[in-house]
């Protein structure tokens, strides 16, 4: 089955500009997390999504934003951005049933490289 | 999520077996121990899962004591393209949120 999938795959933004960002999950997988990777931070937890309501969200400005869809498909937007937003941004589904967290595992997409410029 | 410190860096060379152990002291009793693989511009993928003793999959083998402070990943006769940052993991997955450590940058040269 098709695994999960993150467009675009490169962004070059300038400071100030809006981004969005899409991830499509895994068939059947309702849960949709993001995060922010960078050399700095390592990896961080932005915000997570099941059925479309943010569960959880991570220490992150409110420029960062996101949303899911009826499909579970999910999307984040950052605002205003910063030079420091330049980072590779991961989304991840998983098989969440409701609210109990199960012993299951989390599959990411490639991700979207975002350079601020 | 319980703390995990691992090495920030491993040498090794093809066909060797690899061992990484992972320290976690505060491991709570329903917690469970993960490793996670990332390449370069990639995202994280699933390597093994346990709860305790030994677990084995086609890619490692995972040895968890019988205390569950610590854990080992193994990787039997790494190949170069094994080259990888493995990070341990632990606790379940929660309102999907996974806490990434600094994980382990393992080198494999020929």
């Amino acid at each position: 089955k098709a695994g999960v999938t993150q467009t675009p795959r490169y962004l070059i933004k300038t400071r100030g500009q809006q981004v969005t960002l899409s991830c499509s999950p895994i068939s059947g997988h309702r849960s949709v997390s993001w995060y922010q990777q960078t050399p700095g931070q390592g990896l961080q937890f932005l915000f997570e999504y099941f059925s479309e309501t943010q569960r959880n969200k991570g220490n992150f400005p409110g420029r960062f934003s996101g949303r899911q869809f009826s499909n579970s498909r999910s999307e984040m937007n950052v605002s205003t951005l910063e030079l420091g937003d330049s980072a590779l941004y991961l989304c991840a589904s998983s098989k969440m049933q409701g609210a109990i967290p199960l012993n299951t595992e989390a599959f990411f997409g490639q991700g979207t490289r975002l350079t601020v410029v | 999520l319980a703390k995990t410190t691992q090495p920030i860096s491993m040498d090794s060379y093809e066909g060797q077996e690899v061992n990484i152990t992972c320290s976690h002291n505060n491991i709570a009793t329903n917690d469970y121990i993960t490793w996670y693989q990332q390449f370069p511009s990639q995202g994280p993928r699933f390597i093994i899962q346990g709860y305790k003793t030994k677990v084995t999959n086609e890619v490692a083998s995972l040895f968890i004591p019988a205390d569950r402070k610590s854990s080992t990943l193994s990787l039997p006769r790494v190949s170069l393209s094994d080259t990888a940052v493995y990070y341990c993991l632990v606790g379940l997955l929660e309102g999907g949120k996974l806490i990434f450590g600094q994980g382990t940058e393992l080198s494999v040269k020929p």
